[in-house]
């Protein structure tokens, strides 16, 4: 079956501007979470959406926004771009049971210019 | 506050030497154990989760409560073992979704 699909892969962006991203999570799966991705801080944890409803959120600022649709499609947005949020945006879907771990997407490359 | 640590950044072995990567974790509650792994150019995947009690490439991991440590090890590396690695535990319930670690980096030496 097909994998968790993220678009754009690549996205350059100039600071002020806002960006769209959007992630595909696998058939059946329900839960999909956002992380963010940069060579100082590793993976974070951005948010989690568990059938249209935000379950969690991590410490991030208020203009990194989320939703998620009917059909378990989400899409994350950050307005009022800066340099800092260049990074790798990395969506991951799971089954209602979080034991059986997360399958993550290929990630969207963001540059903020 | 939930903080996992993996004290190696990078860790270079021999082909067919034993590979232990640690991880320390400080988590409220009882949280489920997940080992990641990201071949170069490939995406995230899982790895082994603790629940399983499962190998996976001849990986295993070790949950030791009492030191709240969750090492992954394999008796014998290989050249496509090298990648970098991912402890992150996941409370369910929490507000912290999973949990990374900051990676370790191993690297096969032939």
């Amino acid at each position: 079956k097909a994998g968790v699909t993220q678009t754009p892969r690549y996205l350059i962006k100039t600071r002020g501007q806002q960006v769209t991203l959007s992630c595909s999570p696998i058939s059946g799966h329900r839960s999909v979470s956002w992380y963010q991705q940069t060579p100082g801080q590793g993976l974070q944890f951005l948010f989690e959406y568990f059938s249209e409803t935000q379950r969690n959120k991590g410490n991030f600022p208020g203009r990194f926004s989320g939703r998620q649709f009917s059909n378990s499609r989400s899409e994350m947005n950050v307005s009022t771009l800066e340099l800092g949020d260049s990074a790798l945006y990395l969506c991951a879907s799971s089954t209602l049971g979080q034991n059986y771990g997360y399958t993550f997407g290929s990630g969207t490359r963001l540059t903020v210019v | 506050a939930q903080r996992v640590t993996q004290p190696e950044k990078l860790l270079s072995v021999f082909k067919g030497a034993p590979v232990e990567l640690k991880c320390n974790y400080s988590y409220s509650g009882s949280p489920e154990l997940f080992w990641y792994v990201q071949y170069s150019r490939q995406r995230l995947q899982l790895l082994l989760r603790h629940i399983s009690r499962e190998s996976i490439k001849g990986f295993t991991a070790d949950l030791n409560k009492g030191e709240t440590s969750f090492h992954l090890k394999k008796p014998f590396a290989q050249e496509e073992d090298s990648a970098m690695y991912y402890c992150a535990p996941h409370s369910g319930g929490g507000a912290d979704g999973l949990t990374f670690g900051k990676g370790t980096h191993l690297i096969i030496q032939p």
